[in-house]
């Protein structure tokens, strides 16, 4: 079985700075996939970087960078130059593939608020 | 493209009812699934399938069952509701490949009384 654990419940960040939101996983399999969600108050999921196991390189999407430590099971989000639109909780998740059929395991969560 | 719909936004259930909530993508996906987020939660799978025809557990498929008969749609049987149901439902589409990820509908807020 796969996990994934958020440490953080909520954190806090000044517009235009950067914050990275911690993810560290459990799995048993080489072959898998992290992803990162958003999801604001109005309760939509919305992917927004995806990372491979067997990616060289670390996925860059905009603004939001994803810090893959393939040895020490984490994939932390980082999201540079934030905005007021940032606030939202962030959600972590990991896919292990081949007869998984692309079903997700999820984190609890990080809440994350941007301040003016 | 709608992407994935889900229908309805929000549902108001006695104890001992039963409902199905609706879902349907037009995005020609292989993979369905049914997650559910209680408050301040992460996503549980409840059920998903493969194609048309194939469904199988997930993580929290008590008191919930599920079909597919075609490609496009995936509703989600509440069967004699009860308050641990209370959630928010999302259904979600995916291809079938490695980096795809989830497309999710906007969700249905259920409370059970």
């Amino acid at each position: 079985a796969q996990k994934i654990t958020q440490t953080q419940p909520g954190m806090f960040v000044q517009e235009k700075e950067a914050v990275t939101l911690d993810c560290t996983y459990d799995t048993s399999d080489p072959s898998y996939g992290l992803f990162w969600y958003k999801q604001p108050s109005s309760g939509e999921m919305i992917f927004l970087i995806y990372q491979g196991s067997y990616d060289q390189q670390n996925a860059t999407e905009g603004r939001y960078s994803l810090n893959f430590q393939k040895a020490r099971k984490s994939a932390n989000l980082v999201i540079s130059a934030s905005q007021l639109g940032d606030s939202a909780m962030y959600f972590c998740a990991i896919g292990v593939f081949g007869t998984s059929y692309g079903k997700l395991t999820f984190g609890q969560g990080t809440i994350l608020t941007v301040h003016p | 493209n709608a992407g994935v719909t889900q229908t309805p936004k929000f549902r108001i259930l006695k104890i001992g009812q039963s409902m199905t909530l609706q879902c349907a993508q037009d995005m020609n996906h292989n993979y369905m699934y049914w997650y559910r987020q209680d408050p301040g939660m992460g996503l549980k799978l409840i059920y998903y399938s493969v194609g048309a025809g194939i469904t199988d557990k997930g993580e929290v498929p008590n008191g919930y069952n599920v079909s597919r008969s075609t490609t496009e749609d995936f509703p989600l049987r509440l069967e004699l509701a009860a308050p641990s149901q209370t959630s928010v439902y999302f259904c979600a589409s995916s291809y079938r490949q490695q980096n795809s990820p989830l497309h999710f509908g906007n969700g249905t807020r259920l409370t059970v009384t």
